[in-house]
């Protein structure tokens, strides 16, 4: 099975970093994926990491340790928008599940 | 980038009808897809993955007399909530795996509120 730990909510200022942590247990594993939700909306794609180490897409960053079963999500320069929830998900060795965290509420405050 | 449809997005229903929702995958082909739902403030919970062709199969505690899924062509699957209750009113989001990482690709999601 799968077991997924994420902190149920954080709180930032706008321009400033926050790092989302993610920690799992896994029978398997075959990547791990964020996602950002706002309120009400489906959740929208931000990065994948199968292997070791730091993935930066502009102001988002991801980093991977198979080995201590760690991820985090970096946010920079945080904007107004980026208050939303964002999901840690891991897939099975399969390749067929995605099992979802269960979520971050992050609130970013003026 | 790949395009999940899904419809409606949301619907107010009397309790003891049936509802359906309908997701497809506009771009690409999908032999699986996967339908979740979501309470408030709480993260997505798989309730069963759909296969082309083939029954789905649901997951524990997922009545699948009470959540009918139909998938019946590579672009089409529907979520049936039959016999809806007020406990049923939830998001009901759909996905399929396609693209660059096989990563899932959501549907807008439907609010379902059952009076």
């Amino acid at each position: 099975g799968q077991n997924i730990d994420q902190p149920t909510e954080m709180t930032a200022t706008e321009g400033a970093i926050v790092q989302i942590n993610c920690t799992y247990q896994t029978s398997g594993f075959n990547g791990l994926f964020w996602y950002q939700q706002h309120a009400g909306e489906a959740p929208t794609f931000l990065s994948y990491n199968v292997l070791d180490g730091l993935e930066e897409k502009g102001r988002f960053s991801s980093f991977l340790s198979r080995s201590k079963g760690y991820s985090y999500l970096l946010l920079k320069e945080l904007q107004m928008k980026d208050s939303a929830s964002y999901l840690c998900a891991v897939r099975d060795n399969a390749g067929n599940m995605l099992t979802f965290g269960g979520g971050t509420r992050l609130m970013v405050k003026p | 980038g790949a395009v999940v449809s899904q419809h409606p997005s949301w619907v107010i229903c009397k309790s003891g009808t049936s509802v359906k929702i309908e997701c497809r995958s506009l771009d690409f082909q999908a032999t699986t897809m996967f339908w979740y739902r979501q309470f408030p403030k709480q993260s997505l919970m798989l309730m069963a993955t759909s296969n082309e062709g083939s029954k789905a199969t649901y997951e524990q505690g997922v009545e699948k007399d009470k959540f009918l899924i139909n998938h019946a062509s590579l672009t089409l699957s529907t979520l049936t909530v039959t016999s809806a209750h007020p406990e049923d009113s939830s998001f009901y989001i759909c996905s399929a795996r396609g693209g660059r990482y096989e990563k899932l690709f959501f549907g807008s999601g439907t609010q379902l509120s059952v009076l």
